[in-house]
């Protein structure tokens, strides 16, 4: 079964500074996805980023990127130049080709500081 | 404008009372599915829906039917609530499954008392 765990239940740093998500997953499978969703306080799912576990690149969307480790089944996402707007709940998920569910994390409730 | 589309978005009841969430979607996904999210939890999926007429249980399926009679539609029903059952609920929608990123409702909170 696959799995993906998220270390940091909670996280704050100041505006403009640069922050770091942990996520780890386990999988046998070869061919998968990864994502990265933001929860602000109005509950809504944004997807932040996705990652193809086939594509060695890492994925970025302006000042959000990923380290994708496929060895080390890690993904975490760094969010650079902080903003207020960035404080959520964040998820992370696992997803492959024939999957009937993404799998989450436990989430990481992440503050921005003025 | 493509969306999903939950009602309602807030629901306090009591235990025992039937209550039916509804899910519409307007991109003609294939696919839909319920999550429930709790802290320290993240989402769980109840139950998904590959088409029409074609359902199938999720992690946590006890306490919750669904249905899917049309394309569009897909409600969670809870015959008969219970405490445990209090929660945040999502409904999602995508293209046949594989790569395609789901789509979320924004969220139903359930309250049980």
């Amino acid at each position: 079964a696959q799995t993906v765990t998220q270390s940091q239940p909670e996280m704050s740093v100041q505006e403009a500074e640069t922050v770091t998500l942990s996520c780890t997953y386990d999988t046998s499978e070869n061919n998968y996805y990864l994502f990265w969703y933001k929860q602000p306080p109005s509950r809504q799912m944004i997807l932040v980023i996705r990652q193809e576990a086939y594509k060695q690149q890492n994925a970025t969307e302006n000042r959000f990127s990923v380290n994708f480790q496929k060895a080390a089944k890690s993904f975490s996402l760094k969010i650079s130049d902080s903003q207020l707007g960035d404080t959520a709940m964040y998820f992370c998920a696992f997803d492959y080709q024939g999957a009937q569910k993404l799998v989450f994390g436990q989430g990481t409730r992440l503050t921005i500081n003025p | 404008e493509a969306q999903v589309t939950q009602n309602p978005r807030y629901l306090i009841t009591v235990t025992g009372k039937k209550l039916t969430v509804t899910c519409s979607q307007n991109m003609n996904h294939e696919y839909m599915s319920w999550y429930r999210q709790d802290p320290g939890l993240g989402l769980r999926q109840i139950y998904y829906s590959m088409n029409v007429e074609v359902t199938d249980k999720g992690d946590v399926p006890e306490g919750y039917k669904v249905s899917r009679k049309e394309k569009r539609n897909f409600p969670l029903i809870l015959e008969s609530p219970s405490p445990n059952q209090t929660s945040l609920y999502f409904c999602a929608s995508s293209f046949y499954r594989g790569n395609q990123p789901q789509h979320f409702g924004d969220g139903t909170r359930l309250s049980i008392l």
